[in-house]
């Protein structure tokens, strides 16, 4: 089973690029998001969506701009790359239910020059 | 807001040792906890998930446990293996924003374990 994939592994971006994140999921799972993690930060929700054509903000979404015209997919688009958006991106899946376990996928690590 | 502590947050055991991981939360309101664990370069992978009403779960040479009134956890690994080295991160689903939700996570314990 493929999971939770993102695409690209590594980037790099020149301050005031643009660029999507791609992540698709095999799962059917409903609930989708995206987190970035940073040293000594943890990982921290940037949005969320609960379904095709639902996405809500989450603790960091400034910069970024989310979408989800299925469930197998939820890309994240970054309007004008800052160097403080230097991170490594997870994105993840669930089922609706709370209890439900979470799947991450292999991250994606972005650097802005 | 919730807030997510770990400690240690680093720790250097040689192989076979039992060890002791500890995870506490800020809000004891949470829907459940979860422990990961990450290896470098690499996503993460859910290790055992404890719901609220739980007081512990267990996998293989894992164990954790779960007092949500005095808002912490542990992660217990028995018998250590250099395999075991990563590091584990843990999450608690606390209520907010969606009826999912959210997750909170701590910082880590990167642990290494040596032959």
């Amino acid at each position: 089973n493929a999971g939770v994939t993102q695409t690209p592994k590594f980037q790099v971006l020149k301050t005031g690029q643009s660029m999507t994140l791609q992540c698709a999921q095999d799962m059917n799972h409903e609930y989708m998001s995206w987190y970035r993690q940073d040293p000594g930060m943890g990982l921290r929700l940037i949005h969320y969506s609960v379904g095709a054509g639902i996405t809500d903000q989450g603790e960091v979404p400034n910069g970024y701009n989310v979408s989800r015209s299925t469930t197998e997919d939820f890309p994240l688009r970054l309007l004008s790359a800052a160097p403080s958006q230097t991170s490594v991106y997870f994105c993840a899946s669930k089922g609706l239910d709370a209890g439900n376990t979470i799947y991450f996928g292999e991250g994606s690590w972005l650097t802005v020059v | 807001k919730q807030e997510v502590t770990q400690i240690p947050a680093a720790l250097s055991v040689p192989e076979g040792e039992n060890l002791v991981l500890n995870c506490s939360f800020t809000d004891s309101a949470i829907y459940n906890l979860q422990w990961f664990r990450q290896d470098p370069g690499k996503g993460l992978t859910s290790l055992l998930l404890i719901q609220s009403s739980q007081r512990e779960q267990t996998s293989g040479r894992l164990n954790a446990s779960l007092d949500k009134s005095s808002g912490r956890s542990t992660l217990y690994i028995a018998a250590s293996q250099p395999g075991d080295s990563a590091t584990y991160l843990c999450a608690v689903r606390s209520p907010r924003g969606s009826t999912l939700g959210r997750l909170y996570f701590g910082r880590g314990t990167q642990l290494t374990v040596w032959p």
